[in-house]
């Protein structure tokens, strides 16, 4: 069975300050990995994905795949940051979306 | 482009009662699911079909029941509303597989309460 593990229910940071937002997962096959954000009175959407390597919004994931994580990080938090971030597993048949408990980031000024 | 639309926003229900959430996509997505999201449980998968006709259960789907007879329209019922079912319902749908863009797009959410 997968799993998506999000150690911190909450965050809070400083503007400026660096942010890591934690995710462990598992899982027996090759994982494919997402990051979702759900901001105030907004619908949940994409952040990024880690097959394709990119940076959204100054945020970036690497899988790694000898510790099982997927970390989302930013160097300088901003306060349009503020949301509830999850971290997501999809199965090798691509039918399984699985969510992790969530992190509410609080950037405060 | 209307996405994925939820309806009805919030519902109070008795225990006991049956309702059905209604979930329609106009892009064509092969597949659909549905979500509860609970503090600190993050989303758990209740139901998800890869496309018309074909429906599978999810990580809790006692409770529930789904059926998909067209590509747009995924309806999530439940038969005898419990208290336990207090939750926001959130409907996903995307292209199925492997696809590149797989994106899941989500509907607004529905806040159930049961009472």
């Amino acid at each position: 069975a997968q799993r998506v593990t999000q150690p911190e229910k909450l965050l809070s940071v400083f503007k400026g300050a660096p942010v890591e937002l934690k995710c462990n997962y598992s899982y027996s096959g090759s994982p494919e990995l997402f990051w979702y954000v759900q901001y105030s009175r907004q619908r949940l959407q994409l952040l990024l994905r880690h097959i394709s390597r990119e940076s959204i919004k100054g945020f970036t994931a690497d899988l790694n795949k000898g510790e099982t994580s997927f970390h989302l990080k930013k160097p300088f938090a901003q306060e349009e940051d503020s949301a509830m971030y999850y971290c997501a597993l999809r199965d090798n048949a691509g039918n399984m979306l699985t969510f992790g408990g969530g992190t509410r980031l609080m950037v405060k000024p | 482009n209307a996405g994925v639309t939820q309806t009805p926003k919030f519902q109070v229900l008795k225990t006991g009662q049956s309702m059905t959430l209604q979930c329609a996509q106009d892009m064509n997505h092969e597949y659909m699911s549905w979500y509860r999201q609970d503090p600190g449980m993050g989303l758990r998968l209740i139901h998800y079909s890869v496309g018309a006709g074909i429906t599978d259960q999810g990580e809790v789907p006692n409770g529930y029941n789904v059926s998909r007879s067209t590509t747009e329209d995924f309806p999530l019922r439940l038969l005898s509303a419990a208290p336990s079912q207090t939750s926001v319902y959130f409907c996903a749908s995307r292209l199925t597989g492997r696809k590149v863009n797989t994106e899941a797009f989500f509907g607004q959410g529905t806040r159930l309460t049961v009472v």
